[in-house]
């Protein structure tokens, strides 16, 4: 168990919706990634967020879009769905997002978009 | 997106079998890390390496950061059933992304 909570475990859309992932970081971790994974890949990096901050993007759209709060949980908005976006998206905490504090992550949330 | 190559794709092996995977780069890193991911599952932190030429071990695991800071391997000892999983390298630089392999399939025969 990492502590790293996410919700919904598993969600689907229709294209050109409007989805919201969560994440719960570990306690005491202040520094959120989130990740896209799809089918037979690796994941890939989409955003950090670092104190309240974004803290780094990867190659992904402007419809990506993240927030951290206070409490540094976080969450993952996509607009505009489409059916390439259909993924496992996982979520990662670490401390101060340092390369020394490696990075812990949740089981995901399974998105389909039909 | 970026990605690591890893090898083998998978490996299908006896119980008791000794396994290695590895990892190579264009890029350098400064940290590799192993983790193994479960169906349904997240990918669970196996083993971080933070200096070129450390070799570090995890029970059964043990995995080296290689010396050109390009490349990194995970063995397993005696494997049993329950090693079935797909392992992941994924590498950090100096920014705060890690990049990952495409992964290695292990299936574990009893």
């Amino acid at each position: 168990e990492t502590g790293v909570t996410q919700s919904p475990t598993h969600l689907i859309k229709t294209r050109g919706q409007q989805v919201t992932l969560r994440c719960s970081s570990q306690s005491g971790h202040n520094t959120v990634s989130w990740y896209q994974q799809a089918l037979g890949q690796g994941p890939q990096f989409i955003f950090q967020y670092y104190r309240e901050e974004e803290n780094g993007r990867g190659n992904f759209p402007p419809r990506f879009s993240g927030l951290q709060f206070p409490n540094y949980s976080s969450e993952l908005n996509v607009n505009a769905l489409e059916l390439d976006d259909s993924a496992l998206y996982l979520c990662a905490s670490s401390l101060d997002g340092d390369r020394n504090q490696p990075q812990h992550f949740g089981d995901g949330t399974r998105l389909s978009i039909l | 997106g970026q990605q690591l190559n890893q090898s083998p794709q998978s490996m299908f092996i006896q119980e008791g079998e000794d396994v290695s995977m590895n990892c190579t780069s264009s890029s350098i890193f400064n940290t590799w890390l192993w983790y193994k991911q479960d169906p349904g599952e997240g990918p669970v932190l196996l083993i971080a390496l933070y200096k070129a030429g450390e070799l570090t071990s995890n029970g059964r695991l043990t995995a080296q950061f290689g010396i050109t800071r390009k490349d990194s391997f995970l063995n397993i000892s005696a494997s049993i059933p329950s090693d079935v999983g797909i392992y992941f390298c994924a590498g950090q630089g100096g920014s705060e992304k890690l990049v990952f392999g495409k992964g290695t399939k292990l299936t574990v025969n009893p």
